[in-house]
């Protein structure tokens, strides 16, 4: 049982490139977040889906947008990286966007921007 | 807003000491919790939840944590830590915000560093 898989698992990208994250998970999960997480700050939330066709913004979502293409997949992407978006980030899903709904979560994509 | 306060940004044990990683968050309703460890160079995994009853809840790798709501706190502890317990530990707060909407907040993240 894979879990939640994300790809690539590094990325290199120059000032004002584009790229897409992409996050498949196989639980069968309503809900599905990306996070970034940086040193000394946690886990911040970008954009979240509560259900298949549904999007919502997070703590952060400035130069990000998502897809949520199907109940299993749900990407993140760049349109024009900056040097700010270096981080390593994190695509979770959980049954739904609830109380109790423990996060599972991807093995991260690491991305620096020059 | 709801905030989650770790109180130790880095915190190195010897081998076999007992181990106590506060978290406390700002939110005066009903909450669940959840403690997630982060071993180095890897995902995020749940450690330890609580949702009701009793406040002393047991995880995985004998760790425990307590549910104070009057100090509004949710501490985890281990009697002795061994090498492998050396990660990231990471507490967070599921609250509902109203309107359906619940809010999941992550603190920043206690790293222990346990020395063989």
């Amino acid at each position: 049982n894979a879990g939640v898989t994300q790809t690539p698992k590094f990325q290199v990208l120059k000032t004002g490139q584009s790229m897409t994250l992409q996050c498949a998970q196989d639980m069968n999960h309503n809900s599905m977040y990306w996070y970034r997480q940086d040193p000394g700050m946690g886990l911040r939330l970008i954009y979240y889906s509560a259900s298949e066709g549904t999007t919502d913004k997070g703590e952060v979502p400035n130069g990000y947008n998502v897809s949520r293409l199907n109940k299993r997949e749900f990407s993140l992407r760049l349109e024009s990286a900056a040097p700010s978006q270096t981080s390593v980030y994190f695509c979770a899903s959980s049954e739904a966007l609830g109380y109790n709904s423990p996060l599972h979560f991807g093995n991260g994509t690491r991305l620096t921007v020059t | 807003a709801q905030s989650v306060s770790q109180h130790n940004h880095h915190v190195i044990l010897s081998e076999a000491a007992s181990l106590e990683l506060g978290c406390n968050y700002s939110y005066g309703g009903t909450v669940n919790l959840f403690w997630y460890v982060q071993y180095p160079g890897q995902h995020l995994q749940l450690l330890l939840k609580y949702f009701s009853g009793d406040p002393l809840v047991k995880g995985i790798k004998g760790f425990e944590a307590e549910f104070i709501k009057s100090k509004f706190s949710f501490n985890l502890r281990k009697p002795s830590v061994q090498w492998s317990d050396t990660a990231e530990y990471f507490c967070a707060v599921n609250a509902y915000s109203g309107a359906g909407s619940y809010q999941l907040t992550f603190g920043k993240g206690t790293k222990l560093s346990v020395i063989p």
